[in-house]
C-alpha cells in the first residue's frame, strides 16, 4: 500500500519568512496530492492540491510543486502570517476508491 | 448551510458501552469516509462507502460497524467501547473520482 512521509514534523518561522513542507510517496500510481491545514480543535481544511499530470501549482501565498519522478511534493507558504499556524497534512492517492493516505502532519508556527 | 456536519461533537463514556457518531453530507457527494486521529496527529482511514457500499475496510475491528441508510449519510457504532478507541473521529465525503475530500468538523471520543 501507500506510504507517505512527511518533514519537517515542526517547523517555526518568522512572520513574513517563507516555509517549505516537504513529503515523499511510495506508490508510483498515486496521482492526486492534496493539502490540509488543520487548525487546533478544528476540521483539516483542503488548502491546495495538485493531479499528477502538472508539475507546480500557485494560489496567492500557496504553492505545491511535485516532482513524479523523485516521488516527492512540497508546499511552499510565502510572506507567513501569524494566522497561518497550524497543523499541515499532505496526503496521496491513487483513486483506488479515492483512498487518500496522509502524511504525520507538521506543526508550523509563525512568530510574530 | 453546514456541508458535513457530525454529532455529537464529543463523546465521553465508559469502557464497555456501545455509542454511535452519525455523520451527513449536502454536497451531492456519492462517497463517505470516516477516519480516526489519535492523540499524536496521526490521520488514518477507516471505511470507505460508495453509493451505500463498503469500499475500503482498513483492518478496523469488528467491534465498528459503519451504516449507509442513504448516500447522504454514514454513520458509525463502536461496540464493547476501549479505552484505546479514544480519539477524535472525522467523517469526510468526496465524489468518485475527483479524489476531493471534505472533512467534518470530527467527534471527540473520550473512554474511561
Amino acid at each position: 500500500g501507500e506510504n507517505v512521509e512527511q518533514h519537517p514534523s515542526t517547523l517555526s518561522v518568522q512572520e513574513g519568512d517563507s516555509a517549505v513542507i516537504k513529503c515523499t510517496y511510495s506508490d508510483s500510481a498515486s496521482n492526486y496530492f492534496p493539502w490540509y491545514k488543520q487548525e487546533l480543535g478544528k476540521r483539516p481544511q483542503l488548502i491546495i492540491d495538485i493531479r499528477s499530470n502538472v508539475g507546480e501549482k500557485k494560489d496567492q501565498r500557496i504553492a505545491v510543486t511535485l516532482n513524479k519522478t523523485a516521488k516527492h511534493f512540497s508546499l511552499h507558504i510565502t510572506e507567513t502570517q501569524p494566522e497561518d499556524s497550524a497543523v499541515y497534512f499532505c496526503a496521496a492517492s491513487n483513486n483506488a476508491g479515492n483512498m487518500l493516505t496522509f502524511g504525520g502532519g507538521t506543526r508550523l508556527m509563525v512568530k510574530p | 448551510d453546514t456541508a458535513v456536519s457530525q454529532t455529537p461533537k464529543y463523546l465521553v463514556t465508559q469502557m464497555g458501552n456501545d455509542k454511535s457518531i452519525k455523520c451527513e453530507q449536502n454536497l451531492g457527494h456519492d462517497t463517505m469516509y470516516w477516519y480516526k486521529q489519535d492523540s499524536k496527529k496521526f490521520l488514518k482511514i477507516m471505511f470507505s462507502y460508495n453509493n451505500k457500499e463498503l469500499i475500503i475496510n482498513e483492518t478496523v475491528p469488528n467491534r465498528f460497524s459503519p451504516k449507509s441508510p442513504d448516500k447522504a449519510h454514514l454513520n458509525l457504532h463502536i461496540n464493547s467501547l476501549e479505552l484505546g478507541d479514544s480519539a477524535v473521529y472525522f467523517c469526510a465525503s468526496g465524489s468518485t473520482g475527483t479524489s476531493t475530500q471534505y472533512f467534518g468538523p470530527g467527534t471527540r471520543l473520550t473512554v474511561l
